[in-house]
């Protein structure tokens, strides 16, 4: 079953300090990766992309790292903002007829003063 | 400016109502998805479009309808058999095999009183 899990369910932390976040899937055929940040009711926007052949991008204080051969992605923030607090989506995209995506069910961040 | 817009960002609407939600895009991309988000769980696929006068049902289609008359344009009708409708729904678009991801709009608060 292709399957998207995300780690921890929630996050508290303190403003400066860095989190990783973390993302396995069960999904095949693996088209590529990406890491959304949803702020409360509003769209996801889109943090980095990976296909199979990268194992790290960078966005800003945000890396993203990826491991296909055990289906592992993270995202690591650093020297964390308020602005961080949000939901972040990890979205794996199949190889199908219609690209078909899974996403995550997402790790809400809070990050206090 | 390109971008995806929808509305109305809120709506309410009585048991046993259609309701429709609208989503137009500029960035001249040919597929166009419509999802459903719940709290603490991942966005699902209601329907996607990959070109005009085609859509296809994703995983939660049932009480909801769509067209797809202009490439710009992706109207979800939420039906009064949706048994479940209130949630917060979200249209995407992406270009062909969507490489750099999709890209969200605001979303549209639905509420059933």
């Amino acid at each position: 079953k292709n399957q998207v899990e995300q780690s921890p369910q929630s996050l508290i932390i303190l403003e400066g300090k860095n989190c990783t976040l973390q993302c396995n899937y069960t999904v095949s055929p693996f088209s590529n990766l990406r890491w959304y940040k949803q702020d409360t009711g509003r769209g996801p926007v889109s943090l980095t992309i990976m296909t199979f052949s990268e194992n790290t991008k960078s966005n800003g204080r945000y890396t993203a790292t990826l491991d296909a051969d055990t289906k592992q992605s993270s995202l690591h923030i650093t020297a964390s903002q308020l602005s961080d607090s949000a939901s972040y989506i990890c979205v794996v995209r199949l190889k199908t007829s219609y690209d078909k995506v899974i996403f995550g069910p997402g790790t809400s961040l809070s990050v206090i003063p | 400016d390109g971008g995806i817009t929808q509305s109305p960002k809120y709506l309410f609407r009585k048991e046993g109502q259609n309701v429709t939600l609208s989503c137009e895009q500029n960035l001249n991309h040919d597929a166009m998805y419509w999802y459903r988000q719940d709290p603490g769980q991942g966005l699902r696929l209601i329907y996607y479009s990959q070109i005009v006068n085609d859509f296809q049902k994703g995983d939660i289609a049932e009480g909801y309808s769509v067209s797809r008359e202009k490439k710009e344009s992706f109207p979800l009708t939420v039906t009064s058999a949706q048994k479940n409708p209130t949630a917060f729904y979200l249209c995407a678009s992406s270009g062909v095999a969507g490489p750099n991801g999709e890209f969200f709009g605001p979303g549209t608060r639905l509420t059933v009183l």
